[in-house]
């Protein structure tokens, strides 16, 4: 009931294109889903995050989808760049209450220039 | 105002041998949380920590592994008596009031068992 799903394994875009990732969770207690961008030799660093109490969160390209009733979120990079070429992760938690995250296996996104 | 540090980033052990990772937060942050990252892998939590106390450790394997984040220095991850599916890379979060939502990420120790 803790896990957290995530697709593509990995993904192949065009420059200007859309970046979409998915993620599906199990455990509907769960209230903070952020989505964490990583570099090689990097550490994750927190891209974006939305609560289940709105069903968008847009920030500059970066978009998250929330849909609470199929416990699914996605993840939109729109004009997608050949510097957003990284692994992405998803994750879910409890943000008041609990102590982890449980994240996603990660998309390896490569955008072409 | 320097980020999680994490040292050292990279760490070559022999088998049976001591790995020790250690993990400096954010200034002004009192709560450290562990995770593991093996090769091709999302992260998965390991342990948490306050000052003195471990608060959750219930993702840390049972044997060989230990943590602890004395009074004063960083926080140590410690793994005794190492083996190849050890070999991971090891990352360091740290956040300033216990919540998910303050976490910062260290650049991670890459562990390499030989």
């Amino acid at each position: 009931q803790q896990q957290v799903k995530q697709s593509p394994q990995s993904l192949i875009v065009q420059k200007g294109g859309i970046s979409i990732i998915n993620c599906a969770y199990e455990n509907t207690a769960f209230d903070y889903f952020p989505w964490y961008q990583q570099f090689p030799g990097k550490g994750p660093a927190l891209l974006i995050a939305i609560r289940p109490d709105v069903s968008e969160k847009k920030e500059g390209r970066f978009t998250i989808s929330f849909n609470k009733s199929a416990k699914q979120f996605s993840l939109h990079i729109m004009d997608s760049q050949p510097g957003d070429s990284a692994t992405y992760f998803c994750a879910a938690g409890l943000e008041t209450s609990g102590s982890r995250l449980t994240f996603g296996e990660g998309t390896q996104l490569t955008v072409n220039p | 105002n320097a980020g999680v540090m994490q040292n050292p980033r990279h760490l070559v052990r022999r088998r049976g041998q001591e790995a020790r990772l250690r993990c400096s937060p954010m200034k002004g942050h009192s709560h450290v949380y562990w995770y593991r990252q093996l090769p091709e892998e999302g992260l998965k939590f390991m342990v948490y920590l306050q000052k003195e106390n471990i608060i959750d450790e219930s993702g840390m394997p049972k044997e060989r592994f230990s943590a602890e984040f004395p009074k004063e220095g960083p926080s140590i991850l410690r793994i005794q008596q190492v083996v190849r599916g050890d070999s991971a890379a090891y990352f360091c979060a740290s956040s300033p009031r216990g919540t998910i939502g303050g976490y910062t990420f260290g650049s991670g120790t890459r562990l390499t068992v030989v």
